[in-house]
């Protein structure tokens, strides 16, 4: 099946630092990505569409200027927590949607520790 | 607004039991259903899933589910669970009719089959 990566896996920043996580599709074009955050014992809550070429589309609550997201090529997202505060810490998972048959496979998520 | 229900947080079997997970929706107009399973360590992974047409969809691993209209409900079913299927099992809702839109996800439910 299709392959979604995501980079670094996890991550521990300081308060205050900025913190980017990239996600990859690896043999399919995406032109929609999507991002979520889970926190522990908890569902997935999507935070973000990220459409290629054009401004991300937030969900309601999620701070934009907080959660920058650019999907710069039909390959990569990138999603940046910006001034990083200990209630961001979670687990951040992304999903790329495959152009051609719209199906939605996931990468593997990133585990943020701020402190 | 949209939500999806899944009824048990954790669910323990022995194995060659009969598994039913449940899972409900509150959107009335058109959905897509999914079920999605997260094995331990591993990134989310697509089991089934139902656009349109025959309400029982079989998906891998010898899962299969049924979309009943009525009861809003899409529950998954496996008639033998084996070990390996301890896993974390989500539900999971596109509205609108599309097969590529933002997927809302039901709390998850943690799956442990003893051998």
């Amino acid at each position: 099946g299709a392959v979604v990566s995501q980079h670094p896996s996890r991550v521990i920043c300081k308060s205050g630092t900025s913190v980017k996580i990239e996600c990859r599709s690896l043999d399919f074009q995406a032109t929609t990505m999507f991002w979520y955050r889970q926190f522990p014992k908890k569902s997935l809550m999507l935070m973000a569409t990220s459409n290629e070429g054009s401004k991300a589309t937030y969900e309601q609550g999620v701070e934009k200027d907080k959660f920058l997201i650019n999907h710069a090529s039909l390959t990569l997202s990138t999603l940046t927590v910006t001034s990083a505060h200990p209630e961001d810490s979670s687990f951040y998972i992304c999903s790329a949607l495959d152009s051609r048959t719209y199906e939605q496979y996931f990468g593997p998520g990133t585990r943020l520790t701020v402190t | 607004a949209q939500s999806v229900s899944q009824h048990n947080h954790h669910v323990i079997l022995s194995e060659a039991a009969s598994l039913e997970l449940g899972c409900n929706y509150s959107y009335g107009g058109t959905v897509n259903l999914f079920w999605y399973v997260q094995y331990p360590g591993q990134h989310l992974q697509l089991l089934l899933k139902y656009f349109s047409g025959d309400p029982l969809v079989k998906g891998i691993k010898g899962f299969e589910a049924e979309f009943i209209k009525s009861k809003f409900s899409f529950n998954l079913r496996k008639p033998s669970v084996q070990w390996s299927d301890t896993a974390e099992y989500f539900c999971a809702v596109i509205q609108g009719g599309t097969s590529y839109g933002k997927l809302t996800f039901g709390q998850g439910t943690i799956l442990t089959v003893h051998p």
